[in-house]
């Protein structure tokens, strides 16, 4: 069972709606990413956060996304317009001290309609 | 552009057999590598990491690794139908955010 709890596991939407994913990972933790994957295709990097600020972000990570930490404990990822390409899992990943125990989340799988 | 290539498969082995995954990178700045099982619709749970040259094992396990060659592997022995899953390989540079191949699909056959 993976440490680091998604929620929801599963959010249908509407095209057009914003959505906010959430991840509470174990704390300690110091870096922490979201990864998206599209059925079928690779794990794909969104974005890195470390100390509650964006290290880095890929190409995808577009100014419809953003994440944050709210309380000092769960991380979000928010989508402010979806559109239906963002269809995916959405993962959360962990990477507290070790390089060894680069973990991910449970998943939040994201159906826009 | 870092890529990691593997044959999507599926590779499709008799139970109690070895099963041999294989991978190749392109960034040779890459330093470590990992091996993750994915079963449908689920996260990626890590199995296997290695750094150095060489066989690494776990249990049923081998990640075995070619720098000069940009080469990762990962053999599964005694294959059972609950090993049935896509394997991703992810190699990892200095960013420590990993590149991802598409993943092997394996599927164990009683």
């Amino acid at each position: 069972e993976p440490e680091v709890t998604q929620t929801p596991s599963h959010q249908v939407t509407q095209m057009g709606q914003e959505v906010i994913l959430r991840c509470v990972p174990i704390s300690n933790h110091l870096y922490f990413y979201w990864y998206r994957q599209i059925l079928g295709q690779k794990v794909e990097f969104l974005v890195s956060f470390y100390n509650n600020e964006i290290s880095e972000k890929s190409e995808i990570f577009d100014d419809q996304f953003s994440v944050e930490r709210p309380d000092g404990s769960n991380f979000t990822l928010k989508i402010r317009s979806t559109k239906l390409e963002d269809s995916a899992m959405y993962f959360c990943a962990r990477f507290p001290r070790q390089v060894r125990d680069y973990t991910f989340g449970s998943g939040t799988r994201l159906t826009v309609v | 552009q870092k890529e990691v290539e593997q044959n999507s498969g599926p590779l499709s082995v008799p139970e109690g057999a070895i099963a041999s995954l294989n991978c190749t990178y392109s960034d040779r700045g890459s330093q470590s590598f990992f091996w993750y099982r994915q079963y449908s619709g689920k996260s990626p749970e890590l199995i296997m990491f290695i750094y150095s040259n060489g066989d690494k094992e776990d249990g049923r396990f081998t990640a075995q690794l070619n720098k000069a060659s940009q080469y990762v592997s990962l053999l599964i022995r005694d294959s059972q139908p609950s090993d049935s899953a896509t394997y991703l390989c992810a190699a990892l540079g200095g960013s420590y955010i990993p590149t991802f191949g598409r993943g092997t699909s394996l599927i164990v056959h009683p």
